[in-house]
């Protein structure tokens, strides 16, 4: 029934290593994103994604990357973690809508803790 | 109730109260506007949403304002539930082909029973 899902919901690793979270969405949604939520709660948007189009933060290190492997898939490969990436991250997705506004539905979260 | 400082603002009221959440947008070209509620452990959750050719829009319990004068969001909450206690959340829609989303700094709502 859920409608997006992450994995994993808490990853735990060491400085310098690479790590992947998945996300799944079975609303049938053309857009998927990635946000990063620090302590104090502030969500910022890193990557918006549809198959036609990858919109980057330019804000966001190269070290991050999404890969879709297919519609309903935006996973988040990150790259020589660092201390500062610990953060909450949230996967949404959004329908095509035939009028511009599109309410974003969001996943439950994946606690990253870089040690 | 408004986001500013560093410090998630926090929003006391009684059990049973009404609630006001205020929101101040950045971006005057912004058309749409969704307040989400996010509580503990989990991610935001869908509420309501205004399109900027409204002032008002009602849902159950919630009531959402928007005065595009002053740029200005409010979320009024009837009736506050302890299961309301929550960070919220404004954002809007600046635009662009993917619809992308500024979300606002979040208001903590804590509920007195």
């Amino acid at each position: 029934d859920t409608a997006v899902s992450q994995t994993p919901k808490y990853l735990v690793t060491q400085m310098g290593n690479d790590k992947s979270i998945k996300c799944e969405q079975n609303l049938g949604h053309d857009t998927m994103y990635w946000y990063k939520q620090d302590s104090k709660k502030f969500l910022k948007i890193m990557f918006s994604y549809n198959n036609k189009e990858l919109i980057i933060n330019e804000t966001v290190p190269n070290r991050f990357s999404p890969k879709s492997p297919d519609k309903a898939h935006l996973n988040l490969h990150i790259n020589s973690l660092e201390l500062g990436d610990s953060a909450v991250y949230f996967c949404a997705s959004s329908p095509v809508q035939t009028s511009d506004y599109k309410t974003q539905y969001f996943g439950p979260g994946t606690r990253l803790l870089v040690l | 109730g408004e986001s500013v400082g560093l410090h998630l603002p926090t929003l006391s009221v009684q059990e049973g109260d009404n609630s006001i959440i205020n929101c101040a947008y950045s971006n005057s070209a912004s058309d749409y506007f969704i307040w989400y509620k996010q509580e503990s452990g989990k991610g935001p959750q869908f509420i309501i949403d205004i399109r900027s050719n409204m002032d008002k829009r009602q849902g159950q319990r919630v009531t959402v304002l928007l005065n595009k004068t002053v740029k200005h969001l409010s979320l009024q909450i009837a009736a506050t539930q302890p299961g309301d206690s929550a960070v919220y959340f404004c954002a809007e829609n600046y635009g662009g082909s993917q619809g992308n989303l500024i979300f606002g700094k979040g208001t903590k709502l804590s509920v007195k029973p």
